[in-house]
Formats: structure tokens, C-alpha cells, sequence
């Protein structure tokens, strides 16, 4: 299984709304990762998570909220967003330190109105 | 600093060959990635590349020359279905952050 899945595929939700991303993996992979990504922009780095650990914020506001519950599954969690925040929420796994490239996940795409 | 630079956007023909340049600064370095991604999809692996030379796989190749930050992917035998974004990719010393260049969209024509 090389597939990296996440839920749900699109997202529309209101400023005052609380929601969450999911992104699941059956790799074994140890290092998992948050994107953003905005139209014909390259993907933004906003966390990492390392053996479930978080190992890289890059200062991300704390209406973005992540959780690694367990070694195959990686949460965003989200509240208080802004239309900007507006993008394409992608999740990436990679085997370790060890490892070579990071298998992304579909995304999910998010509008906030 | 980091820097990554790569051409905004490229045309090409069906069927012929085109060469995607990368330019890169960054703190530290343990490998350059290539991506392919199609509009509205996810990053798809193409190449890695962190010893200096030509890594050769099907119609793509890449290319790293440390000492000179500098990377190019070569298409061959161009498909209409190669029209999509190829994004250079640089992974820092620590080996946890892969900084991503803007990207390259091309155009494959008939």
C-alpha cells in the first residue's frame, strides 16, 4: 500500500466553524507533513510531525491546530479561519530520516466563506 | 537565505525534447527533488537527485550540479499529457524541510 489518503476531498466552511482535515497512511512512514497551497503557487510548509512528534511549526497561526493521534493518522484541526486561508491542504508522508521522496496525499481542497 | 528559482512558464511540441532549469540557494542541502503536478492534483515524485551527475528513468532525466546550484529535468518524446507544473524541490542539511521552487508550468502543443 503506497497510497496516502485524506478526507474530505473538498471542504466549504464558515469563519465561525470548527473543522478537521484527515490524512492517513499505511506505509509505515514516520514523517508526515502539512502543506498548504495556493492557486499556481508552490506547496507551503506548515508542520511536521516526526515519530508523532511535532518537529516543525513554521509559524503557523494557531487557528491551525495539528494532532498525530497515532503513527498512521494526522490531523488538522481548524478554527476561526479566513477567506484567505482559502487553499489546497496538502498531507505528505516520508519513510524517515532514511527516506528519499515524500508520497502526497490527494488534498483537500478548502474554501472558507 | 533560500532562494529557488525556475522559469515562470515553458512551451513546447509534441514530441520533442525540453529542458527545465533550477536554480538554487539554500543553508544547507541533502538532496533536489523533482515534481510533477497536474492542476488541482497532488505533487507526484519524478527524480532525486543528491550526488553530482545525470539520473536517467523513462523519457525523464535529471541533473545536479552542487557546486553550481543548478538542476535541469530533460522530457523526452513530449506527451500532450506531460502539460502540468514541475516544481524543483530542495531538502535542507537536517533533512526534515523540502523547500519548494515556484514551479514551471508547461505547455505541450500538437
Amino acid at each position: 500500500d503506497t497510497e496516502v489518503t485524506q478526507t474530505p476531498k473538498h471542504l466549504v466552511m464558515g469563519m465561525t466553524n470548527k473543522k478537521s482535515l484527515k490524512c492517513e497512511q499505511h506505509m509505515g512512514h514516520r514523517a508526515m507533513y502539512w502543506y498548504k497551497q495556493k492557486a499556481k503557487k508552490p506547496p507551503e510548509l506548515m508542520f511536521v510531525y516526526s515519530y508523532e512528534k511535532l518537529s516543525i511549526n513554521e509559524s503557523v497561526p494557531s487557528r491551525f491546530s495539528p494532532e498525530c493521534p497515532n503513527s498512521s493518522l494526522l490531523n488538522l484541526h481548524l478554527h476561526a479561519l479566513q477567506p484567505e486561508d482559502s487553499a489546497l491542504y496538502l498531507c505528505a508522508t516520508r519513510e524517515g530520516l532514511g527516506g528519499d521522496e515524500q508520497y502526497f496525499g490527494p488534498g483537500t481542497r478548502l474554501t472558507v466563506t | 537565505g533560500q532562494n529557488i528559482d525556475q522559469p515562470t512558464e515553458m512551451t513546447a511540441t509534441e514530441g520533442a525534447i525540453v529542458q527545465i532549469n533550477c536554480t538554487y540557494q539554500t543553508s544547507g542541502f541533502n538532496g533536489l527533488f523533482w515534481y510533477q503536478q497536474h492542476a488541482g492534483e497532488a505533487p507526484t515524485f519524478l527524480s532525486y537527485n543528491v550526488l553530482d551527475g545525470l539520473e536517467e528513468k523513462g523519457r525523464f532525466s535529471s541533473f545536479l550540479s552542487r557546486s553550481k546550484g543548478y538542476s535541469y529535468l530533460l522530457l523526452k518524446e513530449l506527451q500532450m499529457k506531460d502539460s502540468a507544473s514541475y516544481l524543483c524541490a530542495v531538502r535542507n542539511t537536517g533533512g526534515f524541510k523540502t523547500i519548494f521552487g515556484a514551479g514551471t508550468r508547461l505547455f505541450v502543443k500538437a
